[in-house]
């Protein structure tokens, strides 16, 4: 069973908040991606990292950021959340060796911005 | 541009076989994989192709043929529990995963 956590699982918010969704593994793995997932749709890369102060942007990163300092733990923050923001988000890690690692993913969290 | 084709939905019969097709067209190719995700939860890997032909896992068998950019699923002994959605995802040339919009699987008594 994969190790790897996300906070909150459920969140309601007003338009211009700024959130944080948390994200934490214990399996000591380099990489870490977030994702961001509509229903009936695929999965859209928001930003990943490949190690430790290493963060790169996906396709859907203009309104985000990211950070990785420490191994485990790979934060995504919303400066100012909108409606269009409404999804369901990701957080996934695979091991360093190679790039072909299978994907451990959390349970997600589910943003909901009125 | 890179896309990943798959059918939308797949009704079969408890007990049944079923093939979920995937075609690809893609920058490159660095391996393909099928990831399950039930309703309101997370995917969890099934299956990686890299090289041309069967991978069989127990229920689950994943073909590959990398010159026709195509790879299917398949699934014996279909169980209510395998009613999900069936993701198909490609490595291309930069190992970043292009993902297909998952084929929602319905299995009937």
């Amino acid at each position: 069973e994969a190790d790897i956590y996300q906070t909150p699982r459920y969140l309601v918010i007003g338009t211009g908040k700024k959130i944080t969704l948390e994200c934490s593994q214990t399996m000591g793995h380099d990489k870490m991606y977030w994702y961001q997932q509509d229903p009936g749709m695929e999965l859209h890369l928001i930003h990943y990292s490949y190690g430790v102060n290493s963060t790169e942007k996906g396709d859907l990163s203009s309104e985000s950021t990211v950070s990785r300092i420490r191994t485990e733990h790979f934060p995504l923050t919303l400066e100012s959340a909108r409606p269009s923001h409404t999804s369901q988000y990701l957080c996934a890690s695979s091991e360093g060796q190679g790039d072909t690692g299978e994907l451990f993913f959390g349970e997600g969290s589910r943003l909901t911005v009125l | 541009g890179q896309n990943i084709d798959q059918p939308t939905e797949m009704t079969a019969t408890e007990g049944a076989i079923v093939q979920i097709n995937c075609t690809y067209q893609t920058s490159g190719f660095n391996g393909l994989f099928w990831y399950q995700q039930h309703a309101g939860e997370a995917p969890t890997f099934l299956s990686y192709n890299v090289l041309d032909g069967l991978e069989e896992k127990g229920r689950f068998s994943s073909f590959l043929s990398r010159s026709k950019g195509y790879s299917y699923l398949l699934l014996k002994e279909l169980q209510m529990k395998d009613s999900a959605s069936y993701l198909c995802a490609v490595m291309d040339s930069n190992y970043q995963l292009i993902w297909g919009a998952g084929t929602k699987l319905i299995i009937k008594p």
